[in-house]
């Protein structure tokens, strides 16, 4: 089993439309939880991240963690085009670890 | 001005050769990393060096050897270029606050890797 699972979409939705990305993983030592979004052509950016379970709130972007459960989501109310990207989940556990582990992605089109 | 940079972005060549892709930061970063994209998408750790010191090493071919000059630079080095090398390979840098574990990365814009 993959430490960090996502549905690789790809997700289509019409503008305005609200979107629910998600991720599980496996490694209870996880504590730290990020949302990367990559463009076509482009590295990947930090949109968000959190510490332990709770939601967290950016705008249109809500990042929520269910340690219970080892389940991230990232929700966008409102979507727009330029949201059209795709969505990175990344995890790592406490402490001096340097290492973040990625989950595959979720392409992510918002239709106009 | 570009935080981290790399080159080239594109590079194209043939089974067997070796190549290098270079890599700097101008964030004051102490830790530089390099990941590899395959074609769905899915970014994987190689190395990453922390104020010049190796600190992860993936289960990588010894045909990758990274090398880093100082904390602001990693380079990647690829002997014997196989198809399957084919990739965006990223570089990014982060620092990180001790007692914090937080650990957020700054990506490169990739170089892209076609083994023909």
């Amino acid at each position: 089993q993959k430490e960090v699972e996502q549905d690789p979409g790809p997700l289509s939705v019409p503008e305005g439309a609200i979107v629910s990305l998600n991720c599980t993983y496996s490694n209870s030592a996880f504590q730290y939880f990020m949302w990367y979004r990559q463009y076509s052509r482009k590295g990947p950016e930090l949109l968000m991240y959190t510490y332990s379970s709770g939601n967290k709130e950016d705008g249109r972007f809500t990042a929520q963690v269910d340690k219970s459960s080892k389940y991230i989501s990232l929700f966008i109310r409102d979507s727009q085009p330029s949201d059209s990207a795709t969505y990175l989940c990344a995890t790592k556990s406490g402490g001096s670890n340097y290492k973040l582990t990625f989950g595959k992605g979720t392409l992510l089109t918002v239709n106009p | 001005d570009t935080a981290v940079s790399q080159t080239p972005k594109y590079l194209v060549t043939q089974m067997g050769n070796d190549k290098s892709i270079k890599c700097e930061q101008n964030l004051g970063h102490d830790t530089m990393y390099w990941y590899k994209q395959d074609s769905k998408k899915f970014l994987k750790i190689m190395f990453s060096y922390n104020n010049k010191e190796l600190i992860i090493n993936e289960t990588v071919p010894n045909r990758f050897s990274p090398k880093s000059p100082d904390k602001a630079h990693l380079n990647l080095h690829i002997n014997s270029l196989e198809l399957g090398d084919s990739a965006v390979y990223f570089c990014a840098s982060s620092q990180v606050r001790w007692g914090s574990g937080a650990n957020v990365l700054t990506f490169g814009a990739g170089s892209r890797l076609t083994v023909l």
